[in-house]
C-alpha cells in the first residue's frame, strides 16, 4: 500500500507569490491534516479536514487556506508568501477524527521563500 | 490550549545503552500520546503510541509509559543502535483535535 504522498518535494518561491501544495492520503483514510515544521521545531498544526469539511484550524493567518476533494486528497494554499513561510510542510493522514487515531505523515514539501 | 514540553533537547549515548526522553502536557483532557522518529530529510514516522487508559506499552526495544496524574509520558529505548540516531518528537491530543508536538530531542548513538 502506498503511504501518504506529497508533491512537490521541494519548491522555491519569491516573496509575494502564492503556492499550492498537494497531498494524497493513505487509501481508505478520510482525514487529512497539514502541519508546518520550521527548522529545529516540532510540527505546528495548520488545518484538519475530514470528509471534505474543515474540522480544525491552527493559529495561522488567512493567507493560508486548504481544501479536501471527493477522493480525500487535499491542497494547501499560501498567498502573499513571506520569508517566514519557509518551512517543511507536512501532510498527515488518519482514518477519522472521532478519537485519537494514528496519524501517518508524508515526506513533506520543503518550501523556500526568497 | 494544550502545551507539550519535551526534555532533553539533545541526548548522546553509547551503542547498547538505554535512552529516555520525557514529555509533559498541560491539557488533562488529552487522551492520545504518540511518539515520532524523524530522520534527516524525511517526514515523522510513528514508532509507538499510548492511550490514556493504558499505563505502559512496549514494542521490542521501545516502550512508552504514561502517568496521567502527573501529566507526563516517557519514551524508553533499550539496547540503542546507531540507526536509532534521529530526532524524536512526542505529541499529545484530545479526541477530535490536532496533535500538539514537543520541540524534539536529537538522539545520537555512537558506536
Amino acid at each position: 500500500d502506498a503511504g501518504v504522498t506529497q508533491s512537490p518535494t521541494h519548491l522555491i518561491k519569491t516573496r509575494g507569490q502564492h503556492v499550492t501544495l498537494r497531498c494524497s492520503p493513505i487509501s481508505g483514510h478520510k482525514s487529512v491534516s497539514w502541519y508546518q515544521q520550521v527548522l529545529g521545531q516540532g510540527p505546528q498544526f495548520i488545518f484538519q479536514y475530514y470528509e471534505k469539511e474543515e474540522r480544525g484550524r491552527g493559529n495561522f493567518p488567512d493567507r493560508f487556506s486548504a481544501r479536501q476533494f471527493p477522493n480525500y486528497s487535499s491542497e494547501l494554499n499560501v498567498n502573499a508568501l513571506l520569508l517566514g513561510d519557509s518551512a517543511l510542510y507536512l501532510c498527515a493522514s488518519s482514518s477519522g477524527t472521532s478519537r485519537g487515531t494514528e496519524a501517518f505523515f508524508g515526506q513533506g514539501t520543503r518550501l523556500t521563500v526568497v | 490550549g494544550e502545551n507539550v514540553e519535551q526534555h532533553p533537547s539533545t541526548l548522546s549515548v553509547q551503542e547498547g545503552d538505554s535512552a529516555v526522553i520525557k514529555c509533559t502536557y498541560s491539557d488533562s483532557a488529552s487522551n492520545y500520546f504518540p511518539w515520532y522518529k524523524q530522520e534527516l530529510g524525511k517526514g515523522p514516522q510513528l514508532i509507538i503510541d499510548i492511550r490514556s487508559n493504558v499505563g505502559e506499552k512496549k514494542d521490542q526495544r521501545i516502550a512508552v509509559t504514561l502517568n496521567k496524574t502527573a501529566k507526563h509520558f516517557s519514551l524508553h529505548i533499550t539496547e540503542t543502535q546507531p540507526e536509532d540516531s534521529a530526532v524524536y518528537f512526542c505529541a499529545a491530543m484530545r479526541a477530535g483535535t490536532a496533535l500538539i508536538f514537543g520541540k524534539g530531542t536529537t538522539l545520537s548513538v555512537s558506536s
